[in-house]
């Protein structure tokens, strides 16, 4: 069965300090993973998309890693603001139909000044 | 980048009302739609997958009469909540892909309350 699993669940940082949050995936075969993030009471925006031979993607402060080997993806948040606090979704697709993702439960993320 | 939209972004209705939400995918053909709901703190509930001109195919526990999808076209799918109830308050999120690249894209989302 495809799963993502994310961790931590929920995390509380202050402004200024560097975070990673980690996704582990089983999806098989493997097509591409992303990190979102949501706002509370908006729709997920997305950070990243990266693909098996992809391993290091940035986006500003936001910078994803990928090991397919095992599995594991994180994304690193430098130089948190206020604005960073949100929900971070990892979503992996598999190859071939309509690339159904799969959705990890997200990170709850809360910068405090 | 490519948009999908939501209409409407939030709304309001009585019990025992049927409530229609559109999701459109604004400069793509979107194979694939999927809808969602979520809960406040929790994550995203996949309800259910729709393709374009075939019947959409339903997660367990989700009422398929209760929930009705349509997508008729490559640009719009809408999802009907029919005889609402208070419980159906959520928030409901649509997203799109193509099988040509499978890239996912989020609408806005949908806040629907139930009085």
């Amino acid at each position: 069965k495809n799963q993502v699993e994310q961790s931590p669940q929920s995390l509380i940082i202050l402004e200024g300090k560097n975070c990673t949050l980690q996704c582990n995936y089983t999806v098989s075969p493997f097509s591409n993973l992303r990190w979102y993030k949501q706002d509370t009471g908006r729709g997920p925006v997305s950070l990243t998309i990266m693909t098996f031979s992809e391993n290091t993607k940035s986006n500003g402060r936001y910078t994803a890693t990928l090991d397919a080997d095992t599995k594991q993806s994180s994304l690193h948040i430098t130089a948190s603001q206020l604005s960073d606090s949100a929900s971070y979704i990892c979503v992996v697709s598999a190859r071939g139909g309509s690339y159904i993702p799969t959705f990890g439960r997200g990170t709850s993320l809360i910068v405090h000044p | 980048g490519a948009v999908v939209s939501q209409h409407p972004s939030w709304v309001i209705c009585k019990s025992g009302t049927s409530v229609k939400i559109e999701c459109r995918s604004l400069d793509f053909q979107a194979t694939t739609m999927f809808w969602y709901r979520q809960f406040p703190k929790q994550s995203l509930m996949l309800m259910a997958t729709s393709n374009e001109g075939s019947k959409a195919t339903y997660e367990q526990g989700v009422e398929k009469d209760k929930f009705l999808i349509n997508h008729a076209s490559l640009t719009l799918s809408t999802l009907t909540v029919t005889s609402a109830h208070p419980e159906d308050s959520s928030f409901y999120i649509c997203s799109a892909s193509t099988r040509m690249t499978g890239e996912l894209f989020f609408g806005e989302g949908s806040r629907l309350t139930v009085l």
